[in-house]
């Protein structure tokens, strides 16, 4: 079965602009997580979509928002860019069911530099 | 909020050597993840054990749950090229969402 995917995989932005990123979950899984990865802060959590609700968040500012469609597909959008949004962001959806987990399933991810 | 330390943070090793490395917390897991990551990709995720006292074979990969579910750890006999990457640890307690802070292995052929 198909994984996870994640469009674009590259992208190049500048500050001040605004940038939205593509996920795709594993077909029947309605629960996408959102990650944000630098080498410096490592693997932080940005939130979580369970059937077209936001179901957790973590702390990063409302210029980070995200949502899920009908088909458990999931965008994330982030607004006036700055340099240190420079990162790979990484898509995982799980067959989670609220209070367990069976582990995430990811995409390969979208590296997005901020010049 | 539950906070999961690995260690070591970097290891570089000979190919063939034998390696463990650690995950702890100060709060008890229900369960818990293991994932391998390579450069530019996503992680995969290697193991899930859920039961005190587990232990999980993939391989060469040993992976044991402690008894009182606050550490885990990861062991590789033989290591290869092959395992390099970042391994991370999971947690799906209380904060579901929460990765630890990885280890970064290098194995030289």
């Amino acid at each position: 079965k198909a994984g996870v995917t994640q469009t674009p995989r590259y992208l190049i932005k500048t500050r001040g602009q605004q940038v939205t990123l593509s996920c795709s979950p594993i077909s029947g899984h309605r629960s996408v997580s959102w990650y944000q990865q630098t080498p410096g802060q490592g693997l932080q959590f940005l939130f979580e979509y369970f059937s077209e609700t936001q179901r957790n968040k973590g702390n990063f500012p409302g210029r980070f928002s995200g949502r899920q469609f009908s088909n458990s597909r999931s965008e994330m959008n982030v607004s006036t860019l700055e340099l240190g949004d420079s990162a790979l962001y990484l898509c995982a959806s799980s067959l989670s069911l609220p209070g367990q987990s069976y582990g995430y399933t990811f995409g390969s991810g979208t590296r997005l530099t901020v010049v | 909020t539950q906070l999961l330390e690995q260690s070591p943070q970097f290891l570089s090793i000979q190919e063939g050597e034998n390696l463990t490395v650690y995950c702890n917390s100060s709060s008890v897991f229900s369960s818990l993840q293991w994932y391998r990551q390579e450069p530019g990709e996503g992680p995969v995720l290697l193991v899930t054990v859920v039961t005190g006292g587990e232990v999980k074979k993939l391989k060469r990969l040993t992976f044991q749950f402690g008894d009182a579910r606050k550490d885990s750890s990861l062991h590789i006999t033989a290591a290869q090229p092959g395992d390099t990457g970042l391994y991370l640890c999971e947690t799906s307690g209380t904060y579901k969402y929460i990765f630890g802070t990885g280890t970064r292995l290098k194995v030289l052929a």
